[in-house]
């Protein structure tokens, strides 16, 4: 079973640049498709983005000024950079796994409070 | 982009019973890659149905998908106590992918 742990500094100032990673366990970054989704506190699920192995993204069109992603294949990682962060941002984010766009796979979550 | 609307916000039930969970799409789903998504507090959320009607790894028989085209339904059968949580459906056809507001089933 693939296990994915999200790493990340818990706080950033506004308007810093919130930089996420994830590593894959158990698995090969080869052949899905990787997602960031975030969740604010007692609020909905948002989908921010995905990259697929080959190097195509696709970014939700209400955070794409602000959104990177990438992937490190030989670490078995991939990355979100969120810029000019603000209060809004403040969100449990979860690193996910897709086959195809379907997520199937996720991990546990890490906390990212944004606050001066 | 792809708005889907859960209803009810809450159902308030017990173990044994039944719920049926609604979600809405404010277009067709292209070929109903609708999932849906179980979350329990603390917790990421943890596939249950895709594409629908297919029963994720592990999910018991008593939850089932239907529905097509923009009208979805979560049917969860006999109640246990370990099925109360907030439940999601997602479209997963077209970007950027959207989720529902959720439905909490609760005791």
């Amino acid at each position: 079973q693939v296990q994915l742990q999200e790493s990340g500094p818990g706080l950033v100032k506004p308007p810093e640049t919130l930089v996420l990673s994830c590593t894959v366990s158990d698995d090969s970054i080869s052949g899905y498709y990787w997602n960031w989704i975030r969740q604010p506190p007692g609020k909905g699920l948002q989908w921010i983005g995905n990259i697929h192995h080959d190097g195509r993204s696709n970014y939700n069109p209400s955070l794409k000024s602000r959104v990177t992603m990438s992937l490190d294949t030989s670490r078995n990682q991939f990355s979100l950079r969120l810029t000019s962060v603000t209060a809004g941002d403040t969100a449990m984010y979860y690193c996910a796994r897709g086959l195809g766009w379907l997520t199937t796979d996720w991990g546990q979550g890490t906390l990212i409070t944004v606050s001066s | 982009e792809t708005v889907l609307t859960q209803s009810p916000d809450t159902l308030s039930l017990s173990p044994g019973e039944s719920a049926t969970l609604s979600c809405r799409a404010s277009e067709t789903v292209a070929r109903d890659y609708l999932g849906w998504y179980q979350q329990k507090p603390g917790q990421p959320p943890r596939l249950v149905i895709y594409d629908a009607s297919s029963r994720a790894t592990g999910i018991p028989d008593r939850f089932s998908g239907s529905g097509s085209g923009t009208d979805f339904t979560l049917t969860i059968s006999r109640l246990e106590p370990d099925d109360f949580a907030v439940f999601y459906c997602q479209q997963y056809a077209t970007a950027p992918l959207t989720f529902g507001g959720g439905t909490r089933v609760e005791i």
